[in-house]
């Protein structure tokens, strides 16, 4: 059973450009979450969603980002227009339900924008 | 929102030794405590949890303690080795998401 799986691990991007954040969540699983790092910080949670609906957004930026979790195929988190303040890593978790529960992480994308 | 926080922020110790890295949150509904441990470059690794309805867990050199009370729950290492430097998150959580604290950077030395 593989793990969460996120690519691409890095992404380099000109300011102004699209990035798309790909995650395949455990086989089984049907809840994902994404969350923000920073160097030297911790991780902030930005989305929840399940399979083609978004659960909480309360972390998501107002502007330029979005997620996705359609029927078939990874979550997506796309931000439109980058800048250098979105340079991070971004990692992925899913789990096999919402409550009380293990979240399985992703080795993360690292966007460096330039 | 949930305020969660963590000490300390960094922790050195001799090899052998043991290590504590406290947590407190706020949020009174939180009934999920895990902790995650992540090493340079990688992804965050679940460790150990607690449920609150538990008060202490234990897994070989690792244990939580959890004071639902107090609002507070605690990571406890035994017999340090190296390759337990890493840093350490706790993220309380419930319905919906974890809440991550700022993290403790633990370094152990031969």
């Amino acid at each position: 059973n593989a793990g969460v799986m996120q690519n691409p691990r890095h992404l380099v991007r000109r300011r102004g450009q699209e990035a798309r954040l790909r995650c395949s969540p455990m086989k089984g699983h049907s809840h994902v979450y994404w969350y923000r790092q920073l160097p030297e910080e911790g991780l902030k949670f930005m989305v929840y969603l399940q399979k083609e609906n978004i659960i909480d957004e309360s972390g998501m930026p107002k502007e330029r980002f979005s997620a996705e979790f359609p029927k078939e195929g990874p979550s997506i988190l796309r931000i439109q227009q980058v800048v250098r303040g979105d340079s991070a890593a971004y990692f992925c978790a899913s789990s096999v339900q919402d409550r009380n529960t293990e979240a399985f992480f992703g080795q993360g994308t690292r966007l460096t924008v330039v | 929102g949930e305020n969660v926080e963590q000490h300390p922020s960094t922790l050195s110790v001799q090899e052998g030794d043991s290590a504590v890295i406290k947590c407190t949150y706020s949020d009174s509904a939180s009934n999920y405590f895990p902790w995650y441990k992540q090493e340079l470059g990688k992804g965050p690794q679940l460790i150990i949890d607690i449920r609150s309805n538990v008060g202490e867990k234990k897994d070989q050199r690792i244990a939580v303690t959890l004071n639902k009370t107090a609002k507070h729950f605690s990571l406890h290492i035994t017999e340090t080795q190296p390759e337990d430097s890493a840093v350490y998150f706790c993220a309380p959580g419930g319905y919906n998401k974890l809440i991550f604290g700022a993290g403790t950077r633990l370094a152990v030395h031969p």
